[in-house]
């Protein structure tokens, strides 16, 4: 099945503790990129990448680290993440490495709680 | 640069009534636009994408979105609610590497 997969689903970490959440593809995607979901704010772009080795930043890189080693996945890392990073964070992926018409294909998301 | 702006970010509609989720854009190049919609603990679903040159766009489970150029609008209906159409809808605009989303609306469908 052609999907987006994240992990993990839910998370919960203290202040300062690094973690990565992984986001992996199978449909052989040149384009992937990480939002983060907050009430009223919609979805913002975190990082993208448009190809391996290639990433830029999106509209809301501080704090953030990503790496794209292989086509297929994509993890986020917060070297040290704090309480403002508490979000809901999806994964996305689209075939073209630059999307315009090409449509996102989205993870099931990783809720994320900082203490 | 690009924007949406999505109007109402709850709506309330009867089952059987008409759906109308409100998206204005803003984009300097003609728009590649998308409906997404989101149900409880998932990720994002494609409804429907602009098509350049149509007036009205075809998506799934009977939605449909009609792009207005004069108005920048690409608003979405549906001519008849069902319960399960309750859930969060995004419009979206794309240009270059980035996918600009509205903040949100969220559908609920009363019996």
């Amino acid at each position: 099945e052609a999907q987006v997969t994240q992990n993990p689903r839910y998370l919960i970490t203290v202040t300062g503790k690094k973690l990565t959440v992984t986001c992996s593809q199978n449909m052989n995607h040149e384009y992937m990129s990480w939002y983060r979901q907050d009430p009223g704010l919609g979805l913002r772009q975190i990082y993208y990448s448009m190809n391996v080795e290639v990433t830029d930043k999106g509209d809301v890189p501080e704090g953030y680290k990503v790496s794209r080693k292989e086509k297929r996945n994509f993890p986020l890392i917060l070297e040290s993440p704090s309480p403002n990073q508490t979000s809901l964070y999806f994964c996305a992926s689209s075939p073209d490495r630059i999307p315009n018409n090409s449509p996102l294909h989205f993870g099931n998301g990783t809720r994320l709680t900082v203490t | 640069a690009q924007s949406v702006t999505q109007l109402g970010s709850h709506v309330s509609v009867s089952e059987g009534a008409l759906v109308l989720l409100r998206c204005n854009y803003s984009s300097s190049v003609p728009p590649y636009l998308f409906w997404y919609v989101q149900y409880p603990n998932q990720g994002l679903q494609l409804l429907l994408k602009y098509t350049t040159g149509a007036t009205l766009v075809k998506g799934i489970n009977g939605f449909e979105a009609e792009f207005k150029k004069s108005e920048t609008s690409f608003h979405l209906t549906k001519p008849s609610a069902h319960m399960s159409d309750a859930a969060e809808y995004f419009c979206a605009v794309s240009g270059g590497f980035k996918t600009i989303f509205g903040a949100g609306t969220r559908l609920f469908v009363k019996a």
